[in-house]
């Protein structure tokens, strides 16, 4: 079946510096999306890519989606301790029921 | 807007017993909902996905007579957990979706304790 592999599975940065965390499909995907888990809290989207190359910014955060729509990436700018979470890339290979297969998140902690 | 509430939000229950958890849409009408199982620190796994008025799908390994699922409206989903025992235990979430958007709103979860 579909694999969905995320690195790191773990990032801890200094306040300021960025964060990028990486995504891989064993198949094509027909979209991707983003979800962010706070500690202790449920998965929130974030965003869906689309379009083969496709690049999406929000705020400090950029979403890429790569031309083979195979993998993905989600880059942060100047962390803040605001962004702690874990970040979770799903992927959805086309179908009548929008399954999504989701990788193992990246957990990024920032340190004040 | 796209508000989904899980009840409970914890339970523990005596192996053996039956447990049964809801998801709801709040404030619109969910055409697919999704039920997801978490462990600790590690990533959703999609236990089934149901349709309002039709048997859900179940995905590969998860055991449908265990884990029986209703979505006997547009608002509502249920996770009944059959003869629950220890290895049952989990945090069990459920999303849902409307139509043709293809974001997922998650439930808050339900942690689930089974002694």
């Amino acid at each position: 079946g579909q694999q969905v592999m995320q690195i790191p599975q773990y990032q801890h940065v200094q306040e300021g510096e960025d964060f990028t965390t990486y995504c891989n499909s064993s198949t094509t995907l027909s979209n991707i999306q983003w979800y962010k888990q706070r500690p202790g809290g449920h998965p929130v989207f974030l965003i869906q890519l689309v379009k083969s190359g496709e690049v999406k910014k929000q705020k400090r955060l950029t979403f890429q989606f790569g031309e083979a729509k195979k993998n993905s990436s989600l880059h942060i700018t100047a962390t803040q301790t605001t962004d702690v979470g874990t970040y979770f890339c799903a992927g959805d290979s086309g179908g009548s029921n929008y399954k999504l297969t989701f990788g193992k998140g990246t957990l990024l902690t920032v340190n004040p | 807007g796209a508000v989904v509430s899980q009840h409970p939000s914890w339970v523990i229950c005596k192996s053996g017993t039956s447990v049964k958890i809801e998801c709801r849409s709040l404030d619109f009408q969910a055409t697919t909902m999704f039920w997801y199982r978490q462990f600790p620190k590690q990533s959703l796994m999609l236990m089934a996905t149901s349709n309002e008025g039709s048997k859900a799908t179940y995905e590969q390994g998860v055991e449908k007579d265990k884990f029986l699922i209703n979505h006997a409206s547009l608002t509502l989903s249920t996770l009944t957990v059959t003869s629950a025992h220890p290895e049952d235990s989990s945090f069990y979430i459920c999303s849902a979706k409307t139509g043709a958007y293809y974001e997922q709103y998650f439930g808050p979860g339900t942690r689930l304790t089974v002694t």
